[in-house]
């Protein structure tokens, strides 16, 4: 069965400053792969997608993800943090169901803060 | 171009009452699905619907039923309310595909406190 495990329940960072925020996937045939973000109080935001092709994708606001097979991740990265980036981020796989659009299976989260 | 819409945003129902959640798809998505996001968790599958038939479910208990109208809109239903339905529901749209992680557009959400 397909799953993510999100490695870390919280990451602190100071702006300016990498943020990674890490990501294992477990998949019996080649997965599709998605980071979202959830603001306070709001509904998810896509930063990202990978589906079998580049296996380094580049989303919104400057982050990005490389998928490696041969570790099984998919970590999300950004050069510099900004204050805007504090929120929770879940890394998600997509099960496939014949014809139909795949249902998520989401990961437990990881909140990101930003400290000044 | 609206995107996904929920009604209401927050509800309050007592136990053993029954709620109704809405939502309304981005424009020119016929696929509907529902969330159920505990606090401090991520959101679980609860079922998807597409030509008006629930498509596929997830673990969730008979209680929760849903219907989709001709409109693509559709309706989460959950009778017999617990305390442990409080949560945040939430909605996301998308069009069939064949094959391929096809992106959900989410709505920001119905927040049910059940007391």
């Amino acid at each position: 069965a397909q799953s993510v495990t999100q490695l870390d329940s919280h990451v602190s960072v100071s702006e300016g400053t990498p943020v990674l925020l890490r990501c294992n996937y477990s998949s019996s045939y080649s997965p599709s792969l998605f980071w979202y973000v959830q603001h306070p109080n709001k509904g998810l935001q896509l930063l990202l997608k990978y589906t079998s092709a580049a296996t380094l994708v580049k989303g919104i606001n400057g982050f990005e993800a490389e998928f490696k097979k041969s570790e099984t991740s998919f970590h999300l990265t950004k050069p510099s943090a900004h204050m805007s980036d504090a929120a929770e981020y879940f890394c998600v796989v997509s099960v496939g169901y014949g014809g139909a659009t795949n249902k998520l299976i989401f990961g437990t989260g990881t909140l990101l803060a930003v400290q000044p | 171009d609206a995107g996904v819409t929920q009604s209401p945003t927050h509800l309050i129902k007592t136990r053993g009452q029954q709620v109704t959640l809405r939502c309304s798809p981005k424009s020119g998505h016929d696929t509907v699905s529902w969330y159920q996001q505990a606090l401090g968790q991520g959101p679980q599958f609860i079922f998807q619907y597409y030509e008006e038939e629930e498509r596929q479910r997830g673990n969730f208990p008979d209680r929760f039923s849903g219907h989709q109208f001709p409109n693509y809109s559709s309706e989460l239903n959950v009778n017999a309310l617990l305390l442990g339905d409080s949560a945040l529901y939430l909605c996301a749209s998308s069009l069939v595909v064949g094959q391929g992680g096809s992106p959900l557009h989410f709505g920001n959400g119905t927040r049910l406190t059940v007391t």
